[in-house]
């Protein structure tokens, strides 16, 4: 079956520490996204991107980052500069068009910073 | 820069009444709409989706959506719920002419639907 994978499901973390989320996806997209979900805030765009080593900041970028080496691979570096590391991640992908398409996303990593 | 209001954060309905979220954009220009669905303990997941044409378009489970220009908005509606529509619900936008190639999302309405 086609889709999203995301790993770990959970993840818990010194204060300070750096840690790298993965996003596998095997649906032959181009596009492909790191939202973070907070209660009440719904989901805000970390970083995109529409083709393979190219991307782009979204709204909440500093204390991230990411890299794009292969299409079907988008981990995100959750870095130590990140004020407030303790969220719920969700990686998505799309077929590459004029706008943004329509996203299939995967089942996300809860991340916990001790 | 674009942004998505949904005003209802937290709606309780009983089984069978009708429902409308709210969603307004700020973006003026064109724009395609999208209602997203997750479940409880499920992926995030389409709902409906608006790029050209009729404003009502209907999506999945009995939803339907209405856009309109004039007010910037995108309200999500169904005429009868049912326990199992009980998630929460998230409106997007994406604006052409940007140069953002991503989906902005609202804050969400959590729905919960009494038996």
């Amino acid at each position: 079956d086609g889709g999203i994978t995301q790993s770990p499901k959970y993840l818990f973390r010194k204060e300070g520490q750096n840690v790298t989320l993965s996003c596998e996806q095997n649906l032959n997209h181009d596009a492909m996204y790191w939202y973070r979900q907070d209660p009440g805030q719904g989901l805000r765009l970390i970083y995109y991107s529409q083709i393979v080593n190219d991307f782009q900041k979204g709204d909440i970028a500093e204390g991230y980052s990411v890299s794009r080496e292969k299409k079907e691979s988008f981990p995100l570096t959750v870095t130590s500069a990140q004020k407030n590391p303790t969220a719920f991640y969700l990686c998505a992908s799309s077929i590459r068009t004029e706008w943004a398409n329509v996203l299939t996303f995967g089942a996300g990593s809860r991340l916990t910073v001790l | 820069a674009q942004s998505v209001s949904q005003h209802n954060h937290h709606v309780i309905l009983s089984e069978a009444a009708s429902l409308e979220l709210g969603c307004n954009y700020s973006y003026g220009g064109t724009v395609n709409l999208f209602w997203y669905v997750q479940y409880p303990g499920q992926h995030l997941q389409l709902l409906l989706k608006y790029f050209s044409g009729d404003p009502l378009v209907k999506g999945i489970k009995g939803f339907e959506a209405e856009f309109i220009k004039s007010k910037f908005s995108f309200n999500l509606r169904k005429p009868s719920v049912q326990w199992s529509d009980t998630a929460e619900y998230f409106c997007a936008v994406n604006a052409a002419d940007t140069g953002r190639r991503a989906l902005t999302f609202g804050s969400g309405t959590r729905l919960q639907v009494q038996p």
